[in-house]
């Protein structure tokens, strides 16, 4: 167990519709990263977040948006979903900003249909 | 758009012997190289960080190497069991972002 929890596990939606994911980082942790990993791709990283304020922004697409609140936990709001958005998100975290080891929670597998 | 690769994409190890695969990456704004490991349906799991030229680090049987200069990192397996049956990803972290390669998928053979 990492530490990291991430919910729900699975959702279900159809495409046009909104949903939410959310993350709690490992206790003490500041830092919040974002990842899509789809069928057909790697990990791709789409945002970072580190006390409260986004820090880097990697391949997210204008339809997500993402926000760090202050007990630290995030959320990642996809909206407007596309089939193509199906994939499987996870969330990691760790202590600062840079050359810290990443702790990954489980991730929460979307289907959009 | 930066290019992180990884070789061979897949590999299958006899158990007992040794094994080891590569990360390229850029080697301007490098920031530091991660290493993780990671199961099927689960999620991935931190093996290394790497920050400076030259650094080794070790972990039981698995130990990698870090040459920033040139833009590679090596993975060793030393024993290999099949518990080490996985996808072993490289991330190379720049200015702001972590860039994952596509992944080696090592597989042991009893």
């Amino acid at each position: 167990d990492s530490g990291v929890t991430q919910t729900p596990k699975h959702l279900i939606t159809a495409t046009g519709q909104r949903v939410t994911l959310r993350c709690s980082p490992r206790s003490g942790d500041l830092s919040v990263y974002w990842y899509q990993q789809s069928l057909d791709q790697g990990l791709q990283f789409l945002i970072q977040y580190y006390n409260g304020e986004e820090r880097a922004k990697g391949n997210i697409l204008e339809r997500f948006s993402a926000q760090q609140f202050p007990d630290l936990h995030s959320e990642l709001n996809l909206s407007s979903l596309e089939l193509g958005d199906s994939a499987l998100y996870f969330c990691a975290s760790s202590p600062g900003t840079n050359k810290n080891i990443q702790y990954f929670g489980a991730g929460t597998r979307l289907s959009v249909l | 758009i930066l290019n992180v690769e990884q070789s061979p994409q897949s590999l299958h190890v006899q158990e007992g012997d040794s094994t080891n695969f590569t990360c390229s990456f850029p080697s301007s704004n490098f920031y530091a190289l991660h290493w993780y490991r990671w199961e099927t349906a689960k999620s991935p799991e931190a093996l290394f960080v790497m920050t400076l030229n030259g650094d080794e680090k070790k972990k039981g049987r698995i130990s990698a190497t870090l040459n920033t200069k040139e833009g590679y990192s090596y993975l060793y397996i030393k024993g290999s069991q099949p518990e080490d049956s996985a996808t072993y990803l490289c991330a190379f972290q720049g200015a702001q972002k972590l860039v994952f390669g596509q992944g080696t998928r090592l597989t042991i053979n009893p």
